[in-house]
Formats: structure tokens, C-alpha cells, sequence
């Protein structure tokens, strides 16, 4: 089976910086994925890691290392508005290829 | 900035009851997919479908279940006879020739009485 592995819950202060770790163990690797979902909404795309090293987006970034199978995602500057699920997303081949998904981190930021 | 859409919103019906869930992906877009997402719980890939046809399915898309792409927009899903776990979030995606993600629609959340 495929596993991918992430904290269930977190809880972090308004301005702070926080990572969302995830780790996978897959039968394949083809590029790794990070969505934010607040509750009752669609997951919406946030980073994409495909080669090791950090990829930077604004007050988000996201890190991979293949060898470990090992990611995380870092948020900055921490607002109310992050309080969501971050999902972690793995694309077995290449192509046409759906996304294996985490359950998710339940990040909770308080004032 | 062009998104994918879904219909309807929500719907409820009943235990043996078909159901049809919308989909128009974003124009361009080549490959398409459904997820559904039960309360509470992870994400979980049903099926993709590139140049009409059925790509890749999960073990949950099974003979209840099936896609069509029934004109230029629109991409449904169809599960002939619900039954109550099949009571989830389902959400449609579609992409480019994939280099990065997919983009997903708001969901249809679907409640099976």
C-alpha cells in the first residue's frame, strides 16, 4: 500500500512560523503536492516539490528530500485566516497520474 | 481566473436512488478526475479520464460507478444505485498535460438517506 504520514493536529500563534511535516513511503514518485482545505471546501493547490530542495512562494514554502521520503511545509507570519487542513498530496508516475493523498494536519492558529 | 465547477451544491437522496454529479472543467484542460472525501476522513482518488476514455479507477469505482464526458463541457459521474456510505464530498479536478496539480472544484457533497 502507500502510506503518507502527517500530524493530525497542530496549533500554532498569530505571526509565528510553523511546519507541517510528511513523510510517504510509495511505490512511486513522480512530484509532491500541498493543498490547503478549510473545512466543507475544496482542497486548493498550494505547492509543488518534484526535485530536493526548498520552494519558496510567499509566506509559504515547501521542502523535499527523496532519499528520507520526507517533506514539510512551512508557513510564516502565521494568520487566523491559516487555520485549515493542509493536505499532503503524492503523484506515483508520471502522466495522467491521480494523487495519493495524506489525511490531512489540522492547523489551528490562535491569537 | 478560470475554475472548475460543480453541480449541484449538495444533494440528498435515497438508498437505491441513481445519482448524476456535474462537472465542466476548465476549458483547456486535458485530463480530468473525481475524488470523493467522507467526513472526517482523507481525500481518496475514484477515477481519471483522458481523450474519452477511463485512464486509471480505484478499487472504490466499481460496477456502481461511471464517467462520461457527454459533450465538449461538461465530465459526470455517475453511481447507479447509492447506497449510505457512499454519503461523502465529491470533488471533480482536472489539469494540463500534468505538470503541476490539478485544480478542484468546489465538491458536491452527496447525503444518501
Amino acid at each position: 500500500g502507500q502510506n503518507i504520514d502527517q500530524p493530525t493536529e497542530m496549533t500554532a500563534t498569530e505571526g509565528a512560523i510553523v511546519q507541517i511535516n510528511c513523510t510517504y513511503q510509495t511505490s512511486g514518485f513522480n512530484g509532491l503536492f500541498w493543498y490547503q482545505q478549510h473545512a466543507g471546501e475544496a482542497p486548493t493547490f498550494l505547492s509543488y516539490n518534484v526535485l530536493d530542495g526548498l520552494e519558496e512562494k510567499g509566506r509559504f514554502s515547501s521542502f523535499l528530500s527523496r532519499s528520507k521520503g520526507y517533506s514539510y511545509l512551512l508557513l510564516k507570519e502565521l494568520q487566523m485566516k491559516d487555520s485549515a487542513s493542509y493536505l499532503c498530496a503524492v503523484r506515483l508516475n508520471s502522466g495522467n497520474t491521480p494523487l495519493v493523498f495524506g489525511k490531512g494536519t489540522r492547523l489551528s492558529v490562535i491569537a | 481566473e478560470p475554475e472548475v465547477t460543480q453541480t449541484p451544491s449538495h444533494q440528498v437522496t435515497q438508498m437505491g436512488q441513481e445519482v448524476i454529479l456535474r462537472c465542466v472543467p476548465i476549458s483547456n484542460h486535458l485530463y480530468f478526475y473525481w475524488y470523493r472525501q467522507i467526513l472526517g476522513q482523507k481525500v481518496e482518488f475514484l477515477v481519471s479520464f483522458y481523450n474519452n476514455e477511463i485512464s486509471e479507477k480505484s478499487e472504490i469505482f466499481d460496477d456502481q460507478f461511471s464517467v462520461e464526458r457527454p459533450d465538449g463541457s461538461n465530465f459526470t459521474l455517475k453511481i447507479r444505485s447509492t447506497k449510505l456510505e457512499d454519503s461523502a464530498m465529491y470533488f471533480c479536478a482536472s489539469s494540463e498535460p500534468p505538470t503541476e496539480s490539478g485544480f478542484f472544484g468546489p465538491g458536491t457533497r452527496l447525503t444518501v438517506l
